[in-house]
């Protein structure tokens, strides 16, 4: 079984500073892929980020970064330089093996002016 | 742009009265999945086509069929909705199966009277 915990109910932040969202996993299969989407307030769920397991090195696009430590079982989101529009729910999900996506609770980010 | 796309985008219907949801894709992706998500929760995942094969999850109740008439099409149908099932219905696609990265649709906000 796989499982996703998110143990950040809400975060804030200022504008155009940095922030951090909390993402540990849990699986027993080598082979996985670690995921985040965002979704607005509209509903649509957004993909912004993908991490593989054996990826060797961190994913980032654009201003979003995801911090993998595989040992630790983490795969927090960075997002620089943070903007009003970054206002949105945020979730962490994963596949592993043959399974299906699974989602964590999610993180509300808000971002103040 | 290669897309997802969700008919409608709401969708009023009255309590046990049938409602089909559609969703098609131009990304000619193998996989499509239907997820309900109800308010401040986790998508859940409902089922998903692998080609012409069809995938149901074990707890998805027997009120929800789909239909995939090829590959672009997928149909989700609430034989008979209840108060519960008012949620926001989203459709994703893959190119393959796990732990290809799904690209969802808008969504559709599905009220029941």
């Amino acid at each position: 079984a796989q499982k996703i915990t998110q143990t950040q109910p809400g975060m804030f932040v200022q504008e155009k500073e940095a922030v951090t969202l909390d993402c540990t996993y849990d699986t027993s299969d080598p082979s996985y892929g670690l995921f985040w989407y965002k979704q607005p307030s509209s509903g649509e769920m957004i993909f912004l980020i993908y991490q593989g397991s054996y990826d060797q090195q961190n994913a980032t696009e654009g201003r979003y970064s995801l911090n993998f430590q595989k040992a630790r079982k983490s795969a927090n989101l960075v997002i620089s330089a943070s903007q009003l529009g970054d206002s949105a729910m945020y979730f962490c999900a994963m596949s592993s093996g043959y399974s299906t996506l699974t989602f964590g609770k999610g993180t509300m980010l808000l971002v103040s002016p | 742009d290669a897309m997802v796309i969700q008919n409608p985008r709401y969708q009023v219907t009255q309590f046990g009265k049938p409602v089909t949801l559609s969703c098609s894709q131009t990304l000619n992706h193998n996989v499509m999945y239907w997820y309900q998500q109800k308010s401040s929760q986790a998508p859940k995942l409902l089922f998903h086509y692998y080609d012409k094969d069809f995938n149901n999850e074990a707890d998805t109740p027997d009120n929800f069929q789909s239909r995939r008439p090829n590959t672009s099409f997928c149909f989700l149908d609430i034989r008979s909705p209840g108060l519960g099932d008012a949620a926001m219905y989203l459709c994703a696609t893959s190119r393959e199966g796990p732990p290809d990265t799904q690209y969802f649709g808008p969504g559709t906000r599905l009220t029941v009277l």
